[in-house]
């Protein structure tokens, strides 16, 4: 088990381009998070998947990020057109909580994804 | 709606003193409690969680949360700190269910020699 990876680590992109971000859980966790994480704050809640189901979006996700888990295994975020209030660091998360469909489950954070929009 | 309040943006502690890092949140329902430890370039390490029984919780690296249910609150504490403990601490709150959690703030904790 080598833990929730994301790449990549770093990305600058100049504004108005798309970027794309991916994820890839523990193996064998059903559900997945992503969070955005700005200076000075802490992680805001951006979506979820269990499996490949994307069960809740957060209203703070404009229609410019998109999120998909084909294979209810790893997982793309997408952005488009990025603006300067896009630039934070992209962090994910995976859990999972089989038969324990009540129950909060334990988070696994990866390593993040800083993103600097210039 | 759920929100988490970390009351001390910035602790500074010299070592082998005691800290407590404060933590009150806001919710309609019960509530599952979470303190995470962020150290530079790093994603988010669970250092405990409260979901039910006992209000005193151990988690790792020394430190312990109290849950006061009638005070709203989660502190954080550790009888004695180390320099190693220098990062930011997050608390977070979960309704269940969805899983997802809100966080707080962030208290950013400096072990000084």
């Amino acid at each position: 088990d080598t833990g929730v990876s994301q790449d990549p680590r770093h990305k600058i992109t100049k504004r108005g381009q798309n970027v794309t971000f991916r994820c890839d859980p523990i193996s064998e966790h059903n559900r997945l998070y992503w969070y955005r994480q700005t200076l000075g704050q802490g992680p805001e809640f951006l979506t979820y998947f269990q499996n490949e189901a994307q069960l809740e979006k957060s209203r703070l996700l404009s229609d410019r990020f998109s999120a998909e888990r084909p294979k209810g295994s790893f997982s793309t975020l997408e952005i488009q057109r990025t603006e300067q209030g896009d630039s934070a660091m992209y962090l994910c998360a995976s859990s999972s909580n089989w038969g324990r469909e009540n129950s909060p489950d334990t988070q696994y954070f990866g390593p993040g994804t800083r993103l600097t929009v210039l | 709606a759920q929100s988490v309040t970390q009351l001390d943006s910035q602790v500074p502690v010299f070592e082998e003193a005691p800290v407590e890092l404060r933590c009150n949140y806001s919710s309609s329902v019960s509530v599952y409690l979470f303190w995470y430890v962020q150290y530079p370039n790093q994603g988010l390490q669970l250092l405990l969680k409260y979901l039910s029984g006992s209000t005193l919780v151990k988690g790792i690296n020394g430190f312990e949360a109290e849950f006061n249910k009638s005070q709203t609150s989660f502190h954080l504490r550790k009888p004695s700190v180390h320099i190693s403990d220098t990062a930011e601490y997050f608390c977070a709150v979960s309704e269940g269910g969805a899983g997802k959690s809100t966080f707080g703030d962030g208290t950013t904790l400096t072990v000084k020699p």
